[in-house]
This record gives C-alpha cells, structure tokens and sequence, in this order.
C-alpha cells in the first residue's frame, strides 16, 4: 500500500528564517506530486505540481520554491521566512494514469507557525 | 476562473440526525467532485469522488448528489455520529492532464453533539 509522509510536523520559525519542509510516497513508482497551502481557518491553494524528477511548476507566486529531488520526495523551502508563511502545508499524490480523474490523496501536513 | 461556494460554514446536529452541506461551483466545464474531511491537525481524508456523469452516490452512509444543471454538489451525512465531527471540504475539478488542480470551498465545520 502507498504511504504518504510529511516532515517536519510543526515548526515555529522566526521571520527571514529559512524553511525547508519534505514529502516522501512510498508503494507508487512515478506519481505526481503537490504541494497544497492552508491558511490558519482557511481553505486550500494549490502551490506546486511536479510530474517528474526535476521538474516542478509554480502555480502561485509566495516566496516559496519546491524542488524533486528524487521520483518519491518533494521538497518545499525558502531562504526567508514572511509572516504570511505560517499556515498548514500539505503534500498530495496522485497516480501517474489516474482513470478517475483528478483524485488526490493527502499527507498528514506539516504545521508552520512563522514569529 | 473555478470559483467554489460552501454553505453552510458551521453546522451543528445531534447524533442520529441528518447533515447537509452544499457547494456551489461556477465553471461549466467542471467534471471531477470530490469530499474530503479534515480531523483537527490533521490531513485531507478522501471521502468520496464522483465523475460529472453520476447524479447520485451513496457509500457507508454518506450520499452526494450532483445537480449539473444548478452547478450543486451536497454531500449528505445520514445518523451522524460524534465520530463525525470535523471539517469536511468540498473540491471540483475539470478535466487536466496532470495539474492536480482542485478548486476547494471553505470548508463546514461540523459538530455532532450528543
């Protein structure tokens, strides 16, 4: 079975701190692979896609970058750290050939608390 | 763009009772409805996914219609239990070949009381 994991699971950073948060799938070759943002309360905006190793688009500009080191880790990171930062991040797959459509399946999230 | 109504953002029913939340979505061209619950400090749970071509599906307790016509999507939670209680998402997407693009709504926060 395909497991999702997310590191770390909280953080509190101060501001112009770097950041770096990771997601490894385990039990799926080649997935594609997000990066969702959740505001404290809010709802979910989709950040990164990557559908290979080192390939990743950006969807919303936060001053954030995302990279694919390998086929099952994705990396989220940052040199400065802004307040707006904080929220929930969460990591999200999804099968190569997905036959139902857009079905993503989430990690557990990672929770930034930015001072 | 996608833009995604939820209502009602909190809701509050006691065990045995019936809960509904309705999203509103705006793009014709919408073909992917999904649920997800959110547990506190928690990930999305996939609850249910339904394709553009189902009106309705049940499942363990759980009924969603689609109403194409009204761009609806509801979500029905038949006897909710505390176990329940949470934040539930609705999310819609359309048809794309591998952005993992879902338009989420805000999100209900419901409560099973006792």
């Amino acid at each position: 079975a395909q497991t999702i994991h997310q590191w770390p699971v909280a953080e509190i950073k101060a501001v112009g701190s770097p950041l770096s948060l990771g997601c490894t799938i385990k039990g799926k070759s080649s997935p594609n692979l997000y990066w969702y943002w959740q505001a404290t309360g809010g709802t979910l905006q989709q950040l990164f896609y990557s559908i290979t190793v080192g390939q990743v688009e950006s969807v919303v500009q936060l001053n954030l970058s995302a990279s694919r080191p390998k086929d099952d880790q994705f990396i989220l990171s940052t040199e400065k750290l802004l307040l707006s930062h904080s929220g929930f991040y969460l990591c999200a797959w999804r099968p190569l050939r997905d036959i139902s459509g857009n079905t993503l399946y989430f990690g557990e999230g990672s929770r930034l608390i930015v001072v | 763009g996608e833009q995604v109504e939820q209502r009602p953002p909190h809701l509050s029913v006691p065990e045995g009772d019936s809960a509904v939340i309705i999203c509103t979505y705006t793009d014709s061209a919408t073909a992917y409805f999904y649920w997800y619950k959110q547990e506190p400090g928690a990930g999305l749970q996939l609850l249910m996914s339904v394709f553009s071509n189902v009106d309705r599906k049940e499942e363990q307790g759980l009924t969603v219609l689609l109403n194409k016509k009204d761009k609806q999507l509801s979500l029905n939670l038949t006897a909710a239990h505390p176990g329940d209680s949470a934040v539930y998402f609705c999310a819609v997407s359309a048809p794309g070949a591998n952005t993992g693009k879902l338009t989420f709504g805000h999100g209900t926060i419901l409560r099973v009381h006792p």
